[in-house]
């Protein structure tokens, strides 16, 4: 079954550091979310890409997140500098055309900033 | 804007009760997607179903099954003889881009 790879699945930073998630969506999906989830709380939703275009990243604190999916396949979520809010699990998901079911999610990645 | 209220936080029932998950739903769409997902503890999202707007009718996957009322704007899920794997988190979603709730804590005991 396809799945939507993600990686680091664990990272620890210090505060003021950059940090990095990669994310790799099912094969011909077009749109792809990036989602954070604090802990005890509902995924947020930060950007969402159709191809290579953000059609919505009104929640995405742009002064220290910025996304990119260049290519319109895999996409990388930079945060500079991480706070120690920043805390919390990111989760990619990607959607096509004739998708189904729901969104497929990747495991995540699980950003400790100390 | 999409809002979704899952008003129950954590419930706790024992192997083998069946459970009902309340999901109240807010968006301005004429016809638009709702979604369950669950969440184990190991952390990822697992899609349990979708379901358009315009498709009333009840469903029922096994021990899951889901009421759509669009006139009061609930999909409520129902876990039928509910096992102890099935304690996770459940998030009910509505929209293009989902939404999320805070989710409902669901604890089966043995």
């Amino acid at each position: 079954e396809a799945e939507v790879a993600q990686s680091p699945r664990y990272k620890i930073t210090e505060k003021s550091q950059a940090v990095a998630f990669w994310c790799d969506p099912i094969s011909g999906h077009a749109t792809l979310y990036w989602y954070r989830q604090i802990l005890g709380q509902g995924p947020e939703l930060l950007v969402q890409f159709q191809d290579e275009s953000v059609v919505d990243d009104s929640q995405l604190p742009k002064d220290r997140f910025s996304a990119e999916r260049l290519k319109g396949v895999d996409s990388t979520l930079k945060i500079q500098p991480a706070e120690l809010g920043d805390s919390a699990m990111y989760l990619c998901a990607s959607s096509g055309v004739g998708t189904v079911g729901g969104y497929t999610f990747g495991s995540g990645t699980r950003l400790t900033v100390v | 804007a999409q809002k979704v209220t899952q008003a129950q936080t954590e419930i706790s029932v024992v192997e083998k009760e069946d459970v009902t998950l309340d999901c109240v739903y807010e968006t301005r769409d004429t016809t638009y997607y709702l979604f369950w997902y669950k969440q184990p503890p190991s952390g990822e999202l697992v899609f349990l179903i979708r379901r358009n707007s315009f498709d009333e009718q009840n469903e029922i996957s096994g021990r899951y099954s889901w009421n759509f009322q669009k006139s009061t704007s609930s999909f409520n899920f129902t876990i039928t003889a509910s096992q102890v794997v099935d304690s996770a988190v459940y998030f009910c979603a509505p929209g293009t881009a989902l939404i999320f709730g805070k989710g409902t804590t669901l604890s089966v005991s043995s």
